[in-house]
């Protein structure tokens, strides 16, 4: 069974850098497709961007400008970096996985992230 | 860009009650790419239904996915006490990749 595991900080400050670890056991993340998903308090959920094979990536549009996601083969990891971050960035945090390139078959249970000063 | 609208932002109806979802695409969908998700307070989403219409693995017979092109629905064709959450579509295609709507909450009446 897969397992995610995000971890990083709580508490961010405005204008730096946000660094988030996805951790995951049962499967290799050189196989399938690794999403970063986020969720404001009590608002919908919006795809950040997808990293897969050969450390391919995709972002979605809002954060290209800022944002970077890599993966670690040796501790099966993957990394986000949010660049440059403001109050709207305050939100949970997801990393999903997809078996295919379709969907989200697995999730992690979330990293809540506070933007403050 | 697909924008993903989904209908009725909330929906109230009782346990062993049917329960129809609708999402409603922009413009046509990739190959039928729709998925659902259920999420419950405090827990991340679980997928349900693929490909418009596939089950994903160990979800329940009751839940159904159907429609094409634009119009894609979810039911849930009898309500036990556990399927009262937030339900949320999500598109998938090669030009904008993934596109979620904003999300059904199915509330208890």
């Amino acid at each position: 069974q897969v397992q995610l595991q995000e971890s990083g900080p709580g508490l961010a400050t405005p204008s730096e850098t946000l660094s988030l670890i996805c951790s995951v056991s049962g499967a290799s993340i050189s196989d399938f497709h690794w999403s970063w998903i986020r969720q404001p308090a009590g608002k919908g959920l919006e795809w950040i961007g997808r990293i897969y094979g050969s450390a391919i990536t995709n972002y979605n549009a809002p954060f290209r400008s800022r944002v970077t996601m890599s993966l670690d083969a040796s501790r099966n990891q993957i990394s986000l970096n949010l660049y440059s971050l403001t109050g709207a960035d305050t939100a949970l945090y997801f990393c999903a996985m997809g078996k295919t390139k379709t969907k989200f078959d697995s999730w992690g249970q979330g990293i809540l992230v506070t933007v403050s000063s | 860009e697909i924008v993903l609208t989904q209908s009725p932002g909330t929906l109230s109806l009782s346990p062993g009650e049917r329960a129809t979802l609708s999402c409603r695409a922009s413009q046509s969908v990739t190959s039928n790419y729709l998925a659902w998700y259920q999420q419950k307070p405090g827990q991340a989403p679980r997928v349900l239904i693929y490909d418009s219409s596939t089950r994903a693995t160990g979800i329940p017979d009751r839940f159904s996915g159907s429609g094409s092109e634009t119009d894609f629905t979810l039911t849930i064709s009898r309500l036990e006490p556990e399927d009262f959450a937030v339900y949320y579509c999500q598109h998938y295609s090669s030009s904008s990749l993934y596109t979620f709507g904003q999300g059904t909450k199915l509330e208890i009446k």
